[in-house]
């Protein structure tokens, strides 16, 4: 069946520093793709999204591309600030259906 | 919008009490998805609906729980009765189907704590 597969955090950078979070996922068709993210006391939000192969999502200074030959949708940032702070999901919808499997989340924590 | 509203915010029961969340989907949206989010489990699907017609329930646990959607503006969670293990934030997302991509609203969650 489909699923995905996230990086385990906690993730713990400094301010302006890089991000990756890896994510790979199985499935079956073609599915979209999604990094969702959730601050402290609240529910997901959409961060980006891609729709198709060699799409890159892109919102407040993440991105992520979707490739098909390696299965993965890494979402990356240049240079994290403490807002940034927060659990982000990577996710995948199921051709024909509504639903939304999502990984186990990473927890992101960006020092000053 | 006022985005997707979820009642209470906070809940503490004992054990073998019941419980019944609730959900307010944004206007005009045709899905509604319930997701309970623990350390051990993540994110989990319990259960979705298209035009207030059940789905997919297939990650309702067990039959204590059930869910209910009776008008496109509610829907409800309820389990009955209630055990520790069910301890979890419970979240609520709904969706519209004429968007291009499947981008499902979440509202700020309701958590249980059953002693």
């Amino acid at each position: 069946g489909n699923s995905v597969t996230q990086m385990e955090g906690p993730v713990t950078l400094s301010e302006e520093a890089f991000l990756t979070i890896n994510c790979t996922y199985t499935a079956t068709g073609y599915p979209s793709l999604f990094w969702y993210v959730q601050y402290p006391g609240e529910g997901l939000q959409l961060l980006l999204k891609a729709t198709k192969a060699d799409d890159k999502g892109s919102n407040k200074g993440f991105e992520a591309t979707y490739r098909k030959e390696t299965t993965s949708f890494h979402l990356e940032k240049g240079s994290v600030q403490v807002s940034d702070s927060a659990v982000y999901f990577c996710a995948l919808d199921h051709t024909g259906r509504r639903a939304l499997t999502f990984g186990s989340g990473t927890r992101l924590q960006v020092q000053p | 919008d006022a985005g997707v509203i979820q009642s209470p915010r906070h809940e503490v029961t004992e054990m073998g009490q019941e419980v019944t969340l609730r959900c307010k989907p944004i206007s005009g949206h045709d899905y509604l998805f319930w997701y309970r989010q623990t350390m051990m489990r993540g994110l989990e699907l319990l259960i979705y609906f298209n035009n207030n017609v059940p789905i997919d329930d297939s990650g309702m646990p067990e039959d204590r729980f059930s869910a209910k959607m009776p008008n496109a503006s509610f829907s409800t969670l309820k389990i009955q009765p209630s055990e520790p293990r069910d301890s979890a934030v419970y979240f609520c997302a709904s969706s519209f189907v004429d968007r291009p991509y499947n981008e499902q609203f979440f509202g700020p969650g309701t958590r249980l704590t059953v002693l």
